[in-house]
């Protein structure tokens, strides 16, 4: 167990629906970090919060947005959704930005 | 932007052997290259790490060594057990700057008993 929740564990959509990730880092984690794992792309970064602000962007579609609250957990909210969306969508987090991360379980989304 | 290149893409080992991984990065100002191992339907999991400002590291049966001249580093397993079959990322990053990490596109190592 990494320390790192994530809901939920499996999500089936049809396009065009919008869905939200759930993330809570690890306790004293500051940083959060969202990856998209396919089969033809791999492991690909999206986006990072530190303590509520984003700190770097990746290849993140326009139709993908996320955000960290106060409270240090993120969502990653996902819209107009296509059938090349069907992916593990995973979050890890560090105590800061120079410090190693531990993954999250993901979320595997399925598009209908 | 960096790109991680990893070879082989594939590797079959006998129990007991080693099994070394390879990857080649393009920005030479990426200071920190962590390798991960994911098992089938599980999350990436942290095996060894190594910043810029070493050679080599060890932890136990996993060695992982950097050379930055050539801008590559290897992953080292010895005496391979069944249950290090799964599949093994590295990754490059830019410690200072946000810590994205950019992977390697993997290599299933299956170790056979």
């Amino acid at each position: 167990d990494s320390g790192v929740t994530q809901t939920p564990k499996h999500l089936i959509t049809a396009t065009g629906q919008r869905v939200t990730l759930r993330c809570s880092p690890r306790s004293g984690d500051l940083s959060v970090y969202w990856y998209q794992q396919s089969l033809d792309q791999g492991l690909q970064f999206l986006i990072q919060y530190y303590n509520g602000e984003e700190r770097a962007k990746g290849n993140i579609l326009e139709r993908f947005s996320a955000q960290q609250f106060p409270d240090l957990h993120s969502e990653l909210n996902l819209s107009s959704l296509e059938l090349g969306d069907s992916a593990l969508y995973f979050c890890a987090s560090s105590p800061g930005g120079d410090q190693p991360q531990h993954f999250g379980d993901g979320t595997r989304l399925s598009i209908l | 932007g960096e790109n991680v290149e990893q070879h082989p893409s594939t590797l079959s080992v006998q129990e007991g052997d080693s099994a070394v991984i390879k990857c080649t990065y393009s920005d030479s100002a990426s200071n920190y290259f962590p390798w991960y191992k994911q098992e089938l339907g599980k999350r990436p999991q942290l095996i060894i790490d190594i910043r810029s400002n070493v050679g080599e590291k060890k932890d136990q049966r996993i060695a992982v060594t950097l050379n930055k001249t050539a801008k590559h580093f290897s992953l080292h397993i010895t005496e391979t057990q069944p249950e290090d079959s799964a599949v093994y990322f590295c990754a490059a990053a830019l410690w200072g700057y946000g810590n994205k990490l950019v992977f390697g596109a993997g290599t299933i190592l299956r170790v056979k008993s």
